[in-house]
Formats: C-alpha cells, sequence, structure tokens
C-alpha cells in the first residue's frame, strides 16, 4: 500500500534557528497538506498545496513559515526562528479525492 | 464559533462487544466527515468517509451514520477485538469549500479481553 514518508522522525533544535521538515507524498495525488499535534491536544492544520501552490492556510501558518515543492516528490515544511511553542509532532498528508494518507510525523523539540 | 465534540475522552468496553463512538458538531456545514484512527506517537489512519447526502456507511467491521439535522455521526466498531485500541478522531472537510480537515479531540477506545 502506498505511504506518504517524513523524515527526520525526531528532530532537536535550538530556539531561534531554522528547520526544514520533509516529506514524500504519494504519487498520483493532487492535495498535500501539512498539520500539527501539539502533546495531547488536537491534530490542526496547517496549510494545504494544490497545483504548485498554496491553496488555503490557517491562522497558525504565518510568516514564519513556508512551503515548498522542490521537485516532482519532495513537499517540505520550513520553520524559521523556531520557537518552544513550535515543538509538536507534525504530519504531511496527502489526498487523491477519498480520505488522506498521513505519514508517520516528525516530533520536533524546540529547547 | 465552530465547535466538533467527540464524546468522552475515553471509552472502555469488552471484548467482542459493539464500540459507539459519537462526534457532533456546531456552525459547520461539512461535505464530508470522515473518521481515522491514531496509535501513540503515529499519524492519522483513514477509515471511513461519509458525505453529506449519505445516511450510512459501512467497510468490514465499521459503521458510520451521517446526521446533518442532528449534526452528528455515530461511528461503531462491532465484534470489538483487543487491536480496535486506539483514539479514533472525528473530521469535518468541505465547510465552504475549504478541503482543509478539522479534527476533533478524539475518543479513546480501550477493549478489554
Amino acid at each position: 500500500e502506498p505511504e506518504v514518508t517524513q523524515t527526520p522522525s525526531h528532530q532537536v533544535t535550538q530556539m531561534g534557528q531554522e528547520v526544514i521538515l520533509r516529506c514524500v507524498p504519494i504519487s498520483n495525488h493532487l492535495y498535500f497538506y501539512w498539520y500539527r499535534q501539539i502533546l495531547g491536544q488536537k491534530v490542526e492544520f496547517l496549510v494545504s498545496f494544490y497545483n504548485n501552490e498554496i491553496s488555503e492556510k490557517s491562522e497558525i501558518f504565518d510568516d514564519q513559515f513556508s512551503v515548498e515543492r522542490p521537485d516532482g516528490s519532495n513537499f517540505t515544511l520550513k520553520i524559521r526562528s523556531t520557537k518552544l511553542e513550535d515543538s509538536a509532532m507534525y504530519f504531511c498528508a496527502s489526498g487523491g479525492g477519498y480520505g488522506y494518507t498521513f505519514g508517520s510525523g516528525t516530533r520536533l523539540t524546540v529547547v | 464559533s465552530q465547535k466538533i465534540e467527540q464524546n468522552s475522552e475515553a471509552l472502555n468496553i469488552q471484548e467482542g462487544k459493539t464500540a459507539t463512538l459519537t462526534c457532533n458538531y456546531t456552525n459547520y456545514s461539512p461535505a464530508y466527515l470522515q473518521w481515522y484512527r491514531q496509535d501513540p506517537g503515529r499519524g492519522p489512519v483513514f477509515l471511513l468517509l461519509i458525505r453529506e447526502n449519505e445516511k450510512e456507511k459501512r467497510k468490514e467491521r465499521l459503521k458510520v451514520t451521517f446526521d446533518t439535522t442532528l449534526k452528528q455521526s455515530l461511528f461503531h466498531i462491532t465484534a470489538s477485538q483487543p487491536a480496535d485500541s486506539a483514539t479514533y478522531l472525528c473530521a469535518l472537510e468541505g465547510d465552504t469549500g475549504r478541503r482543509a480537515l478539522t479534527f476533533g479531540s478524539g475518543t479513546r477506545l480501550q477493549v478489554q479481553p
């Protein structure tokens, strides 16, 4: 069964540093997403990407965040100048029209 | 304000019984309602999707109902097994044309052998 692959599985970073989270979505899917889940809280939508541009974003997705699809397979989330409150699980998801496939996530810890 | 509520944080049942989980929402008009399973430290896994014009959907031991008048979905697992123990998330899609999922906080199901 096709999978969404995320790397790294864990990332520890110093406050103020930049991180890039990477995802390989399912190849024939058209919609790509980033969600995050702070420990013990709901899964929250960050941003969606369709046709090589952002199609929706939440209020969480401010200027600190950016997404890119640099080639035909990778989909990245960049967080500039990380803050303690950015510590969370970040999930990439892709969809082809009936439900979404999520990756296993990157656990980001900002210290 | 918009709200999605899933019944009780935790539900404990005996193996073989039917688990029924509830998802209620307010101030949404979703085109689709989806259910996901999430295990600790893992990403959500898609289980079922039901459209706003559908009343019921089944897949193996799973059944979902959707009542847009009551603004409620029920998720049933029949003949439950200890392996069904997980957190189950309700998610709404398609409100005002948005494709992004809005998740409930989940119900943690524990099936006792």
